[in-house]
């Protein structure tokens, strides 16, 4: 009930191409948080959203905040060979503050 | 650099061992998160501090023990380990508890503990 379903697992794409992935949850949420987890090092925040239907963007990256409050979707466009890495979604629940990450999706650039 | 120091940044150790993680937080941060990270899994929240006390717990084993010293550092305990302990620990800090108005955390970059 208050998992975090992020999909999809791994993406393996052609540099150049859009990404999206997204995290939904049947719980409501109060912040979504994307971050992306770099090899040998420790996840860092891309994007926060904190209202539903906000849609906030960073660069080439593009999140939005659900507006029934359970999910959220990350866009990466035009990827490059750098975006590779673990994208994790965090969501901040409503009712009880406490932090929930999703499994993340492990994406792959092809040069 | 996220200003969050772990260390050892790796270890290597026996089945039934105990080990001590440890972790400083960002300067100013009050609330410590250790997180669990086994291979191509997401993270596992295992526990939190908050000025020196327990805030929340996750799925932690009773193996395991946390504590939030006064200078806000804190100790991840270990013991018994078992192979399946093998994993990324890491910790993260924020100013205040989950309720902050950002709820961002600040990861560090992990030890790796691998159980033989």
């Amino acid at each position: 009930g208050q998992q975090l379903n992020q999909s999809p697992q791994s993406m393996f794409i052609q540099e150049g191409e859009d990404v999206s992935m997204n995290c939904t949850s049947s719980s409501i949420f109060n912040t979504w948080l994307w971050y992306k987890q770099d090899p040998g090092e420790g996840p860092v925040l891309l994007i926060a959203l904190y209202k539903a239907g906000e849609l906030t963007s960073n660069g080439r990256l593009t999140a939005q905040f659900g507006i029934t409050r359970k999910d959220s979707f990350l866009n990466i466009s035009a990827s490059i060979p750098s975006d590779v890495g673990i994208y994790f979604c965090a969501g901040q629940l409503y009712n009880n503050n406490d932090m929930r990450f999703g499994a993340g999706t492990r994406l792959t650039v092809k040069p | 650099d996220s200003g969050v120091t772990q260390t050892p940044k790796h270890l290597i150790t026996a089945t039934g061992q105990r080990v001590t993680l440890r972790c400083s937080p960002r300067s100013g941060d009050l609330s410590v998160y250790w997180y669990q990270q086994s291979l191509d899994q997401g993270l596992q929240f295992l526990i939190q501090y908050y000025n020196g006390e327990e805030r929340a717990k996750g799925n932690i084993l009773e193996r395991f023990s946390a504590q939030q010293f006064p200078d806000l550092h804190s100790e991840l305990n270990l013991s018994s380990l078992e192979l399946g302990d093998s994993a990324l620990y890491f910790c993260a800090s924020s100013p205040s508890g989950w309720g902050t108005n950002t709820g961002e955390l600040f990861f560090g970059e992990g030890s790796r503990l691998t159980v033989l």
